[in-house]
């Protein structure tokens, strides 16, 4: 099936540095996804991507589509505490299924 | 209901027992998924439904996995002969639907079962 990777696996932050997980696709997508998942719970949805190149904001949170929609990112300015959890993008190629990728978990030390 | 209810939260079962997980998904979804999520690991899409017609059961591990959605609303994945290796989080989500997967999933809480 459609295989989606996230780099990297694990991200150690001091409260306040950026972080970054990267997503990669072995297929074109149609759309992706990112959820977040705290310790312990449930994922998450955070965001949709769909149009090539896409940026979307929430507040401290950037998300990118690549243009070859093969890849995408998620970048958290001035990480805090509350960022803490994994952090999952989706992608869809075909049909209505989201295949989800290994997840990136996100530490932060006060 | 306000999200999506998994039943029961926990499962311990013996080696070889069958076992069926419930999910009422959020009233008005169209689109049901099931996922199994090891440890560590990003959720593994096993199926899903529109209404109740299952579109897609590709995921699914083996032909001891099966799953029914009949009126469109709640659904049950059964597990027959369980085995060590399905031990594992099993999570429901649903969405709004549509056919071009334009909606974010809500997930339920999830239902733990340990084979032993």
């Amino acid at each position: 099936g459609q295989q989606v990777m996230q780099i990297p696996q694990y991200q150690h932050v001091q409260e306040g540095e950026d972080f970054t997980t990267y997503c990669n696709s072995s297929t074109t997508l149609s759309n992706i996804q990112w959820y977040k998942q705290r310790p312990g719970g449930h994922p998450v949805f955070l965001i949709q991507l769909v149009k090539s190149g896409e940026v979307k904001k929430q507040k401290r949170l950037t998300f990118q589509f690549g243009e070859a929609k093969k890849n995408s990112s998620l970048h958290i300015t001035a990480t805090q505490t509350t960022d803490v959890g994994t952090y999952f993008c989706a992608g869809r190629s075909t049909g209505n299924q989201f295949y989800f990728g290994t997840g990136t978990s996100l530490t932060v030390i006060p | 209901g306000a999200g999506v209810s998994q039943s029961p939260r926990y499962k311990v079962t013996k080696r070889g027992q069958d076992v069926a997980l419930r999910c009422d998904p959020i009233s008005g979804h169209v689109s049901l998924y099931w996922y199994r999520q090891a440890l560590g690991q990003g959720p593994e899409f096993l199926t899903y439904f529109n209404y109740e017609a299952q579109q897609d059961k590709s995921g699914l591990p083996n032909d001891r996995f099966s799953a029914e959605r009949p009126e469109g609303s709640i659904s049950t994945l059964t597990i027959q002969r369980t085995e060590q290796r399905d031990s594992a989080m099993y999570r429901c989500a649903s969405s709004l639907g549509g056919g071009q997967g334009n909606y974010g999933y809500t997930f339920g809480s999830g239902t733990r079962l340990t084979v032993v």
